[in-house]
């Protein structure tokens, strides 16, 4: 069945640099986009950005433009969301989900959740 | 950027009751429209792609219609499993929006 899982619980200082994994199984990873999403406490779920394995094509939303970056490791099917200069307001539990090779769709397969914790 | 509102943000219903939900798009998405059902500390789970198709394994008392900017999700007969909050998702454009949410919960 296909898995997403990503890494565990990360606690951050304010302006530190985060990095989330998610890696990929059983399927062609390349076949398929990945989004990541992030959900603050008790909030809606904030679309972040998707990338392509494919061709490593990136999009980002505006409010996150400049501060992060999506990168994909085909060799170890996993994919990586980079998040810099972090603010309390970035405490949250971060999703990678998994959707169509090349552009905006639904998405049916989700990672478990990254909870991160911005605090001094 | 595609504006996503739900309504109403607390429904309360009994159990075996039927719940309808709204979500409205400031423009058209056509059917590119999805919901998610999420429960706290869960990942959301997709129960309806293609504004009325149900996903795999969703059972047939959820249905949705609509298309354009108007979209209804229905649960003919609230479980207890189905209190939880659900969020509808437009894939026409980039940046993917989600509506803010509506939760469910037993009356």
């Amino acid at each position: 069945q296909v898995q997403l899982v990503q890494s565990g619980p990360e606690v951050k200082k304010p302006g530190a640099s985060l990095k989330v994994s998610c890696k990929a199984s059983n399927y062609t990873f390349t076949n398929f986009g990945i989004i990541w999403v992030r959900q603050a406490p008790g909030q809606g779920l904030e679309w972040m950005g998707w990338i392509s394995p494919y061709n490593g094509n990136t999009n980002y939303a505006q409010n996150f433009q400049g501060r992060v970056t999506m990168t994909t490791d085909t060799s170890t099917t996993t994919a990586f969301m980079e998040l810099r200069g972090l603010r309390s307001d970035d405490s949250a539990v971060y999703y990678c989900a998994r959707g169509l090779k090349l552009r905006a769709s639904w998405y049916y397969y989700w990672g478990q959740g990254t909870l991160v914790t911005v605090s001094s | 950027e595609i504006v996503m509102k739900q309504s109403p943000a607390t429904l309360s219903v009994s159990p075996g009751e039927r719940a309808t939900l709204s979500c409205r798009a400031s423009q058209s998405v056509t059917s590119n429209l999805a919901w998610y059902q999420q429960i706290p500390g869960q990942p959301p789970r997709l129960l309806i792609y293609g504004a009325s198709t149900r996903a795999t394994d969703i059972p047939a008392r959820f249905s949705a219609s609509g298309s354009g900017t108007e979209f209804t999700l229905t649960i003919s007969s609230l479980q207890s499993e189905d209190f939880a909050v659900y969020f509808c998702q437009q894939y026409t454009n980039w940046p993917l929006t989600f509506g803010g949410g509506t939760k469910v919960e037993i009356k």
